[in-house]
């Protein structure tokens, strides 16, 4: 089967740095994306990796390893405004999205 | 602004009853997606459009159907409605159908079943 693993839920401090990690097992991979979705908000991109390696987006950075299947978004400098919930997703064969379930990230002043 | 339009807004209904949710893609975005959230819940994708061709079907009921029209626009007709699915009802959309290119999402429809 198809599935993406990640935390249900991330507390982090305002101005600190937190990483929410992004396991997948899927019948092929093109690519891992990221989305954030606020309370109540659509969901919006934040960013996509095909290559192994660290794509810096300012305060947001994603990283991914094909060979570990995993991934990472990193948030620098957290706000406030960060707090939201985000989604990994991949790129299946089939070029479809495949979602996880999201992670919760909290963050306290 | 996504530039995904989405209508209703909100949706209050009974159960058995039947209602029709409505995108309009953001301009230049042949695919169309269409995702159900329940509360507190992951994004389950329902069916995706490309050029008014169904190209791809998730966990989506019998009870629900979806078409693109020749403008590009896209339903979702939900039938024999159930108080299961009450849930946030997104509408995305992007340039072609690889799963590379972003989607861009509408502001939902809130679909609450009593």
């Amino acid at each position: 089967g198809q599935s993406l693993e990640q935390p249900s839920e991330v507390t982090a401090v305002e101005g600190a740095i937190v990483q929410i990690n992004c396991t997948y097992q899927t019948s092929g991979f093109y690519g891992l994306s990221w989305y954030q979705q606020h309370d109540g908000g659509a969901p919006t991109f934040l960013s996509y990796n095909a290559l192994d390696g660290l794509e810096e987006t300012g305060r947001f950075s994603s990283f991914l390893s094909r060979s570990d299947s995993y991934g990472y978004l990193l948030l620098q400098e957290l706000q406030m405004k960060d707090s939201a919930s985000y989604f990994c997703a991949v790129s299946d064969s089939n070029y479809q999205l495949i979602w996880g379930a999201g992670t919760k990230l909290i963050i306290k002043p | 602004d996504s530039g995904v339009t989405q209508t209703p807004k909100h949706l209050i209904t009974a159960t058995g009853q039947r209602v029709t949710l409505r995108c309009s893609p953001r301009s230049g975005d042949l695919s169309v997606y269409w995702y159900q959230q329940s509360l507190d819940q992951g994004l389950q994708f329902l069916i995706q459009y490309y050029n008014g061709e169904e190209r791809a079907k998730g966990n989506i009921l019998e009870r629900f159907s979806a078409q693109q029209f020749p403008d590009l626009h896209s339903e979702l007709n939900l039938s024999s409605l159930e108080l299961g699915d009450s849930a946030l009802y997104f509408c995305a959309s992007s340039v072609g159908t690889e799963g590379n290119q972003p989607q861009h999402f509408g502001d939902g429809t809130r679909l609450s079943i009593l």
